[in-house]
């Protein structure tokens, strides 16, 4: 029964590094989610894709991140250059269809330092 | 805009019932949803319900929705130490996809 995978589960980088976070979706599910979790805040919404196509960026910062959900393999958070701010848990989550209850996965937690 | 808000924490009693409040402001919500965190973990959906029901029930989970006044409610009968989480109300919008907006969460403490 495998949910929403995300790895890795906790990533450190230097500050001006990149860092890149993984997402499988639910088997079958072809929308996935990526949102941000600050420090003792809720969830931002980022970016949501359908297989090959960015559908709703207006959550992602302008420059530095970018995302990808390529036919094949996970679906890709990238963040170049990373700064102290990038710090944050960075969830994925994937639903069959669009406004159908989604499935998170467990989290990336990033660590900028 | 489209806001959600709650209040930040909750103490209970073990046995005792919790309510946890939200408000939204888009008026076009679909649905809205509750989802808990424990500590560490991601997101684990507890419930939804509809933007045209005012009450849904689910074992010791029952979620009132007032549409007039743009609130919703979670109650947790009987809570158990178990139950000691956030607790996140989201709206999905209507023709935004998937998109949902996310309170801050309610930090709920049960004591023995």
């Amino acid at each position: 029964n495998a949910g929403v995978m995300q790895n890795p589960r906790h990533l450190v980088r230097r500050r001006g590094q990149e860092a890149r976070l993984r997402c499988s979706p639910v088997k079958g599910h072809s929308h996935v989610y990526w949102y941000r979790q600050l420090p003792e805040e809720g969830l931002k919404f980022m970016v949501y894709l359908q297989k090959e196509n960015i559908i709703d960026e207006s959550g992602m910062p302008k420059e530095r991140f970018s995302a990808e959900f390529p036919k094949e393999g996970p679906s890709i958070l990238r963040i170049q250059q990373v700064v102290r701010g990038d710090s944050a848990a960075y969830f994925c989550a994937s639903s069959p269809r669009a406004s159908e209850g989604y499935t998170f996965g467990s989290g990336t937690r990033l660590t900028v330092v | 805009g489209e806001d959600v808000e709650q209040s930040l924490f909750l103490s209970v009693r073990e046995g005792d019932s919790s309510v946890i409040n939200c408000t939204y402001t888009d008026s076009s919500s679909t649905y809205l949803y509750w989802y808990k965190q424990e500590p560490g973990a991601g997101l684990q959906l507890l419930t939804y319900i509809f933007s045209n029901m005012d009450m849904k029930q689910d074992q010791r989970l029952t979620v009132l929705l007032n549409k007039k006044d743009k609130h919703l409610s979670l109650r947790i009968a009987d809570t158990q130490t178990g139950d000691s989480a956030i607790y996140f109300c989201a709206e999905s919008i209507q023709n935004q996809g998937g998109k949902l907006i996310f309170g801050q969460g309610t930090e709920l403490s049960v004591k023995p």
